[in-house]
């Protein structure tokens, strides 16, 4: 158990919807990554917040946001969802601003968009 | 562009044999590597890192080697066991650029007994 926590583990829903995934880090860890495991794309990173705020961006689409929050859990928003959306979508925790520091993941939160 | 690669997608091993899984990467600046493993259902589970400084890094049944001469990393499994069975991601960073983990495809390593 990493201590990563992310809920729901999975997600079914319809294409043009809305989801939210929510993710609590390690204990004391204060930035959050997200990444999305797909099977022709493998594990990309999506986003990092430190702290409540925006840290560095990945190959995000804008259909999709993120926030941490001052408890610092963080969401991450899927919009007008498209069938090529569904994917695992991994949380990870590092205790502070990342780079060269290790990443802790969560169990993921399989989304499958029909 | 600059990706971190394996160079076998499976491995098959007996157990009790070592294992060696390779990693190629692209970017000579990226200064700290680490290898994960995920079994299936599950996220990627840390199993050791390495920073540029160093050559050589050992854990417990695990080593890892990096050579930067010719950009390549290697994980070896000593005495590999059914519970080795996964897939093996190698990962690396670069310092002052946040958090941001480029990833291999991976490698499936399967253990027979």
């Amino acid at each position: 158990d990493s201590g990563v926590t992310q809920t729901p583990k999975h997600l079914i829903t319809a294409t043009g919807q809305r989801v939210t995934l929510r993710c609590s880090p390690r204990s004391g860890d204060l930035s959050v990554y997200w990444y999305q495991q797909s099977l022709d794309q493998g594990l990309q990173f999506l986003i990092q917040y430190y702290n409540g705020e925006e840290r560095a961006k990945g190959n995000i689409l804008e259909r999709f946001s993120a926030q941490q929050f001052p408890d610092l859990h963080s969401e991450l928003n899927l919009s007008s969802l498209e069938l090529g959306d569904s994917a695992l979508y991994f949380c990870a925790s590092s205790a502070n601003s990342g780079g060269s520091e290790t990443q802790y993941f969560g169990p993921g939160t399989r989304l499958l968009v029909l | 562009g600059e990706s971190v690669g394996l160079h076998l997608p499976t491995l098959s091993v007996q157990e009790g044999d070592n294992s060696i899984i390779n990693c190629a990467y692209s970017n000579s600046a990226s200064d700290y590597f680490i290898w994960y493993k995920q079994e299936s259902g599950k996220g990627p589970q840390f199993i050791i890192d390495i920073r540029s400084n160093m050559d050589k890094r050992q854990g417990q049944r695990v080593t890892v080697l990096l050579n930067k001469t010719v950009k390549h990393l290697s994980l070896q499994i000593a005495a590999t066991q059914p519970g080795d069975s996964a897939v093996y991601f190698c990962a690396e960073d670069k310092v002052n650029q946040g958090g941001k983990l480029i990833f291999g495809q991976g490698t499936e390593l399967s253990v027979k007994p």
